[in-house]
C-alpha cells in the first residue's frame, strides 16, 4: 500500500488547457515535494513545500500544501507540451522520504 | 553543471546471473540513496547512506541484493542471482543532507535499466 495516493494516474490534456494533480494521504508531513520525471530520465525536483497552506508558484505551476500537511496539489494553466511527463510527489515523515506511484500527463499540440 | 553518474545505463541478463550497478554521486554529497522503480510506479527506496554507512536499509531485498559505499564516495549495488521480478530502473540520488532528507533536494541519475530474461 503506498503512503502517497496521486490521483488521477493518467491526465492527456489539449495544449493551452488547464490540469490539476492531487496528491493525498492519511500521514502527516514534515514537507512535501514535487517531481518530474520524463521517459528515461530520474527524477528532477520541480519544489518543495513546508508549511501547511503554503502555496507556491513556478511560472504556470501552482502547488499547494494542505492545512493539515496531509495532502497537496499541483495546478498547471496553460499547458504546454513541454509540460509532459510524469509527476511525483514525495513526503519527508520521520526522516524518511516517500514516493507517490505519479501521474503521467500527456499534453497534445 | 554537477551530476549524479550511474552506469550501465541498461543491462539485459538472464535470470540466476549476477550484475551489478554503479553511482557516482555529486561530490561533497554525504547522502547516497538507491531506488528502484518499476514501470509505472513512483521509486522505492532500497537503500540509503551517510557517508560510508548504512541508515536504511530496510526495503532491500537482503537474500539476494547488497550494496556498498566503502569510501563515502561512490557505490555498487549488486543483485545475486537475479529474478524476473527484477526488471526495474534503478536510480542512484544524492544530496547534501547530514542524514536525513530534510527539505533538501534530492539529485538522481539517468538511471540504469535492467532487464532479466
Amino acid at each position: 500500500t503506498q503512503l502517497l495516493e496521486q490521483s488521477p494516474q493518467f491526465l492527456s490534456i489539449q495544449e493551452g488547457e488547464n490540469l490539476t494533480v492531487y496528491c493525498n494521504s492519511s500521514s502527516v508531513f514534515s514537507s512535501l515535494q514535487w517531481y518530474r520525471q520524463e521517459p528515461g530520465e530520474g527524477p528532477v525536483l520541480l519544489v518543495t513545500v513546508v508549511t501547511g497552506g503554503e502555496v507556491k508558484k513556478l511560472k504556470r505551476l501552482t502547488f499547494q500544501f494542505g492545512d493539515a500537511r496531509k495532502d497537496s496539489s499541483l495546478h498547471i494553466t496553460a499547458a504546454q507540451p513541454g509540460d509532459t511527463g510524469l509527476y511525483l510527489c514525495a513526503g519527508e515523515r520521520d526522516y524518511k522520504l516517500s514516493f507517490g506511484a505519479g501521474t503521467t500527463v500527456t499534453v497534445r499540440a | 553543471e554537477a551530476e549524479v553518474a550511474q552506469s550501465p545505463r541498461y543491462k539485459i541478463t538472464e535470470k540466476s546471473q549476477a550484475v551489478a550497478f554503479w553511482c557516482d554521486p555529486i561530490s561533497g554529497h554525504a547522502t547516497l540513496y538507491w531506488y528502484r522503480q518499476i514501470l509505472g510506479q513512483g521509486p522505492e527506496l532500497l537503500v540509503q547512506f551517510q557517508d560510508e554507512s548504512v541508515v536504511d536499509d530496510s526495503q532491500l531485498p537482503k537474500d539476494r541484493f547488497s550494496a556498498e559505499r566503502l569510501k563515502g564516495v561512490d557505490s555498487t549495488l549488486k543483485i545475486q542471482p537475479a529474478e524476473l521480478g527484477d526488471s526495474a530502473m534503478y536510480l542512484c540520488a544524492s544530496s547534501p543532507g547530514q542524514g536525513r532528507p530534510n527539505t533538501g533536494e534530492l539529485f538522481f541519475g539517468e538511471g540504469s535499466r535492467l532487464t532479466v530474461l
